[in-house]
């Protein structure tokens, strides 16, 4: 049974188009995050959830909009897709708030936009 | 802001020899965390450190967290090809921080 998991792995798509990253956890943890990994493999936190209640949200785009319909669950929408853009983005959980907990990371969603 | 950086950035050795990275932070820290991330993997949790001076050990990987809790380094005994990969430090200022990621160390292993 996989703890992290995300759908879709991979996603390639135009420049202005919408895209959803699904992510779901079977740890019973309260604490969820996205992480963005560029090509330099630098790993950036952009929203972190705690209990369905946005704790971090990072400086990013208003494009990008996190969603979480209960504590299993975060997903991320990003609308008018631009070429910076393309990442792995990574779904991860904890059963401690920030930094004193364990993360564990989905396998990724590597998103190209053309 | 805060800024965790590591090095080296690359890193390529000869199987069985030694290894290691260093991760630096700009402000003080309430604990380190490393993880590793395989090619085309996910990072996975290897250790967490909180004492000031601690060092941990898991079989050929040692562990040590800085007396002034500002700097970390993670060294590899004898590496194995199965040691590639990036590793990444990880650190907030405090329980209430995010975890910031060190800029990673990409290690390969020929054999």
């Amino acid at each position: 049974d996989t703890a992290v998991s995300q759908t879709p792995k991979y996603l390639v798509t135009q420049m202005g188009n919408d895209k959803s990253i699904k992510c779901e956890q079977n740890l019973g943890h309260d604490t969820m995050y996205w992480y963005k990994q560029d090509s330099k493999k630098f790993l950036k936190i952009m929203f972190s959830y705690n209990n369905k209640e946005l704790i971090i949200n990072e400086t990013v785009p208003n494009r990008f909009s996190p969603k979480s319909p209960d504590k299993a669950h975060l997903n991320l929408h990003i609308n008018s897709l631009e070429l910076g853009d393309s990442a792995v983005y990574f779904c991860a959980s904890s059963q401690e708030l920030l930094v004193t907990g364990e993360l564990f990371f989905g396998e990724g969603s590597r998103l190209t936009v053309l | 802001g805060q800024q965790v950086m590591q090095i080296p950035q690359y890193q390529h050795v000869q199987e069985g020899e030694d290894f290691t990275t260093y991760c630096n932070s700009s402000t003080t820290l309430s604990n380190i965390q490393w993880y590793k991330q395989r090619p085309g993997g996910h990072p996975v949790f290897l250790i967490q450190l909180v004492k000031s001076g601690e060092v941990k050990k898991q079989k050929r990987l040692t562990f040590q967290f800085g007396e002034a809790k500002k700097n970390s380094s993670l060294h590899i005994t004898a590496t194995q090809t199965t040691d590639v990969g990036t590793y990444f430090c990880a650190g907030g200022r405090d329980n209430t921080d995010k975890l910031i990621f060190g800029t990673g160390t990409r290690l390969q292993v020929f054999p």
